[in-house]
């Protein structure tokens, strides 16, 4: 079974600064993707970036990176220089090769401080 | 826009009422499901549609049924509400395999069971 943790149910991070908001994952399949997601306080569910199992470099979407470390089994995401927009739910996914679902992480909640 | 349409946004139902959430996306795509979001539980997936035609469980299918209306309807019913189905649901769709763009999410559904 395919699992997805993240550890940290809140978070501050001061306007500016760069924040690291941290996911693991536990699968044996050697073919997925894993995904990070925005969830501002409006409800709404935000793509925000994806890594493949296959690529060589992490995954970058503006300010937004993905610190993928195989061997770790970690998809950190990286959010450089915080806006108070940033402040919301922050989820992370993956998803098998040759399966339909997506398994979610329980979230972590950022909050970017003036 | 493109995207996945949800209906209705908010609804309140008495214990024991049934009611069926609709789920609508123009994109396309072959796969479509429904989530559940409860606080501290991150997003857990109810049912899913692989393809037209076909419908799996997810990870809490009691209590739910759902229907694969066409390639692009995928409806969500509650037979007989309970207090325990209070929820946030979110209806996605998404192509077949791993897409970088992963999940395309529904604005939601804020559902009290009183």
């Amino acid at each position: 079974a395919q699992k997805i943790t993240q550890t940290q149910p809140g978070m501050f991070v001061q306007e500016k600064e760069a924040v690291t908001l941290d996911c693991t994952y536990d699968t044996s399949d050697p073919s997925y993707g894993l995904f990070w997601y925005k969830q501002p306080s409006s409800g709404e569910m935000i793509f925000l970036i994806y890594q493949g199992s296959y690529d060589q470099q992490n995954a970058t979407e503006g300010r937004y990176s993905l610190n993928f470390q195989k061997a770790r089994k970690s998809a950190n995401l990286v959010i450089s220089a915080s806006q108070l927009g940033d402040s919301a739910m922050y989820f992370c996914a993956m998803k098998r090769g040759g399966y339909q679902k997506v398994t979610f992480g329980t979230g972590t909640k950022l909050q970017v401080i003036p | 826009n493109a995207g996945v349409t949800q209906t209705p946004k908010f609804q309140v139902l008495k214990t024991g009422q049934s009611m069926t959430l609709q789920c609508a996306q123009d994109m396309n795509h072959n796969s479509m499901y429904w989530y559940r979001q409860d606080p501290g539980m991150g997003l857990r997936l109810i049912y899913y549609s692989a393809s037209e035609g076909t419908t799996d469980k997810g990870e809490v299918p009691n209590g739910y049924n759902v229907s694969r209306l066409n390639k692009r309807e995928f409806s969500l019913r509650l037979e007989s509400a309970a207090p325990s189905q209070t929820s946030v649901y979110f209806c996605a769709s998404s192509e077949v395999g791993i897409s970088p763009g992963g999940y395309t999410f529904g604005s939601g559904t804020r559902l009290t069971v009183v």
